[in-house]
């Protein structure tokens, strides 16, 4: 039980496009979704936290008109990278956490290449 | 946000050797601390989620301990297999919200 799925697994796009990644929880309703950003050598950086049905809070120097995210059902979040640049290429992961756990569970996570 | 610390960056241990490393978090807005196990190609998977001082957890012959007065979580592996070669991460959540904030992890390599 508790899998999450992320899709695409790679994406690589060219400059000015927009490239769009799903997060699904298969098995369990995830009342919060987070997405999370690593840069080679670094850890995971939190951009932002989905709430279903709500707007995202975005932690600070994340531009929210750059990564849209959308939480549209309690299965899903989806990460958009708008007018994506070389500079956005990185690796993305999202994680989803069941209403009243405290424990959330990743998905395998998106690899993006912007040329 | 919450500045969480890990160390060491990695570690290469004989199999067999028991191990441990730390994970140093702010304790002043601390709410709870998550443990997580990344192998190469895979999710990050749960470990442990603390919350109390003095917690200690075990899964196997992998623990942890919890001190919420001085900031710090050890991460014990008795015995290690190679098959517990990966990348150990923490995550601490403040108590000013449900955000995660993780550490740059442990890499651990065991070798048979």
């Amino acid at each position: 039980g508790a899998v999450v799925s992320q899709h695409p697994s790679r994406v690589i796009c060219k400059s000015g496009t927009s490239v769009k990644i799903e997060c699904r929880s298969l098995d369990f309703q995830a009342t919060t979704m987070f997405w999370y950003r690593q840069f080679p050598k670094q850890s995971l950086m939190l951009m932002a936290t989905s709430n279903e049905g709500s707007k995202a809070t975005y932690e600070q120097g994340v531009e929210k008109d750059k990564f849209l995210i959308n939480h549209a059902s309690l299965t899903l979040s989806t990460l958009t990278v708008t007018s994506a640049h070389p500079e956005d290429s990185s690796f993305y992961i999202c994680s989803a956490s069941p209403a009243g756990l405290e424990t959330q569970y990743f998905g395998p996570g998106t690899r993006l290449l912007v040329l | 946000i919450l500045n969480v610390e890990q160390s060491p960056q990695s570690l290469h241990v004989q199999e067999g050797d028991s191990t441990n490393f730390t994970c140093s978090f702010p304790s002043s807005n601390f709410y709870a601390l998550h443990w997580y196990r990344w192998e190469t190609a895979k999710s990050p998977e749960a470990l442990f989620v603390m919350t109390l001082n003095g917690d200690e957890k075990k899964k196997g012959r992998i623990s942890a301990t919890l001190n919420t007065k001085e900031g710090y979580s050890y991460l014990y592996i008795k015995g290690s297999q190679p098959e517990d070669s990966a990348t150990y991460l923490c995550a601490g959540r403040p108590n000013t919200g449900n955000q995660f904030y993780f550490g740059t992890g442990t890499s651990l390599t065991v070798i048979p």
